[in-house]
């Protein structure tokens, strides 16, 4: 299996800043590589998909770079809403896998 | 917009089985294919397996094979998840969701279905 990696694990940062969260693959997954945001309570939804593409609705501040087995999220301006865990997901081998995840709070 | 909705709350014994489905509004799922994803109290997520219901082909993550089953309704517009033999461990809220068939990217989710395992 491929095994996802985050770092780091939680992170507090003030409103305004700038967040990056990192994701590393045990192997090569190209750019097959998701990224959820889950707030308590609630299904993930998709924030960036293929590493970089931003999913159609989710806000302009969320940026997602990377391939191979190197990738980030980068929140530009932190903001409120953004208080949630965040998930890397690879679908370049079965079974799919997912990073264990970034909780983001505010300072 | 096509909406997911999932059935409600299970609560079973250990060695029990429980099944959980996932039905599609205003749409069907014919051509995607539908995961199911679990979250145990406080912990991560968990890809558990998925079908593409056009073809019903399935495949599993190797930690179930043995006890899972996710199959379609003839309508394409229902998915169900079949977990066998439960254990404590497999209380979790199970969460289907939709995804393209050539790529697992999970654009749509159910609303999730809480399974409490217990004697």
């Amino acid at each position: 299996d491929i095994q996802m990696t985050q770092s780091p694990s939680s992170l507090s940062a003030s409103v305004g800043d700038r967040v990056t969260i990192t994701c590393q693959a045990s192997q090569d997954i190209f750019t097959y590589l998701n990224w959820y945001q889950q707030k308590p309570g609630k299904a993930p939804t998709l924030l960036i998909y293929t590493a970089s593409n931003l999913e159609p609705g989710a806000p302009s501040r969320f940026s997602g770079r990377g391939s191979g087995t190197d990738f980030t999220l980068t929140i530009s301006s932190l903001q409120p809403d953004d208080v949630a865990t965040y998930y890397c997901q690879q679908y370049g081998d079965y079974p799919r896998t997912f990073g264990p995840g970034t909780k983001v709070e505010i300072k | 917009q096509v909406h997911v909705m999932q059935s409600g709350p299970e609560v079973r014994k250990p060695g029990s089985s429980v099944t959980v489905s996932c039905k599609a509004s205003g749409g069907t799922f014919s051509a995607y294919s539908i995961t199911w994803i679990r979250q145990a109290p406080g912990q991560g997520l968990e890809w558990m397996g998925r079908v593409i219901p056009l073809t019903d082909a399935t495949y599993y993550a190797p930690q179930f094979q043995d006890r899972v089953k996710i199959f379609a309704g003839d309508s394409a517009s229902e998915v169900s998840l079949e977990l066998r033999n439960l254990r404590s461990e497999d209380t979790a809220v199970y969460f289907c969701a939709r995804g393209p068939t050539i790529a697992d990217t999970f654009d749509i989710w159910g609303q999730g279905t809480k399974v409490t395992v217990s004697s």
